[in-house]
């Protein structure tokens, strides 16, 4: 089955640095990754995703690219505020199967 | 908004016990999951569902049975509960479509003694 690696276990940047989150994945059939925030003691909501017919999405802030060759994927925030601080989750479907595989998580902690 | 309930919050349980955990959504989403939150392992797949009456094991099934009796609950039993089940469960619910974004419930906080 699909195994999905977070490479960045924890984060630590500057208010107002820029952060990178980088996942891999193993199944080459995977077409849709989503990411998903966790901040401290609460659960997890949605924050952005990218399908394989594109190679870059962005709102505001964040951006997320796919290299479908090397099967990476990275979250990218700019102009990081501490309010990003969070877990963040990398997940990985394939076309016809319902059921994300997720990363590890990111620990990302933003310092003012 | 999409919304999805876990009951209980928080349950103390003994080891060798049965233990249910709750999840309602009002999404009328067919798909629904439920994962574990360790520390050093992410969130791991226990069981999932496409609809009521269907249940499908995920990567860590064992030691877990899952029921579907309606499109808005699925419910998580521990038969014989075990220290190592001690942990944060999470149930979602998700549309069947090229996004399938989950939304998740608060979470269980589970202790086994």
């Amino acid at each position: 089955g699909e195994k999905v690696e977070q490479h960045e276990s924890t984060l630590s940047v500057r208010e107002g640095d820029s952060a990178v989150i980088n996942c891999t994945y193993t199944d080459t059939a995977s077409s849709y990754f989503p990411w998903y925030k966790q901040e401290a003691g609460k659960s997890l909501h949605f924050v952005i995703d990218i399908r394989s017919n594109v190679d870059r999405k962005q709102s505001q802030r964040l951006t997320v690219l796919l290299d479908k060759k090397a099967k990476r994927f990275s979250l990218h925030i700019t102009a990081t505020q501490p309010e990003d601080s969070a877990i963040y989750f990398c997940a990985a479907r394939s076309g016809g199967n319902y059921k994300p595989t997720f990363g590890k998580g990111t620990s990302l902690v933003v310092h003012p | 908004e999409a919304a999805v309930t876990q009951s209980p919050r928080n349950k103390v349980a003994v080891t060798g016990g049965k233990v249910t955990l709750s999840c309602n959504q009002t999404n009328n989403h067919n798909n629904m999951y439920w994962y574990r939150q360790d520390t050093g392992h992410g969130l791991r797949l226990i069981h999932y569902s496409y609809g009521a009456g269907s249940t499908e094991k995920g990567d860590i099934p064992d030691g877990y049975k899952a029921s579907r009796p309606s499109q808005e609950n699925f419910s998580l039993i521990l038969e014989l509960a075990t220290p190592s089940q001690t942990s944060v469960y999470f149930c979602a619910s998700g549309e069947q479509g090229s996004q399938n974004t989950l939304y998740f419930g608060a979470g269980t906080r589970l202790s086994v003694l």
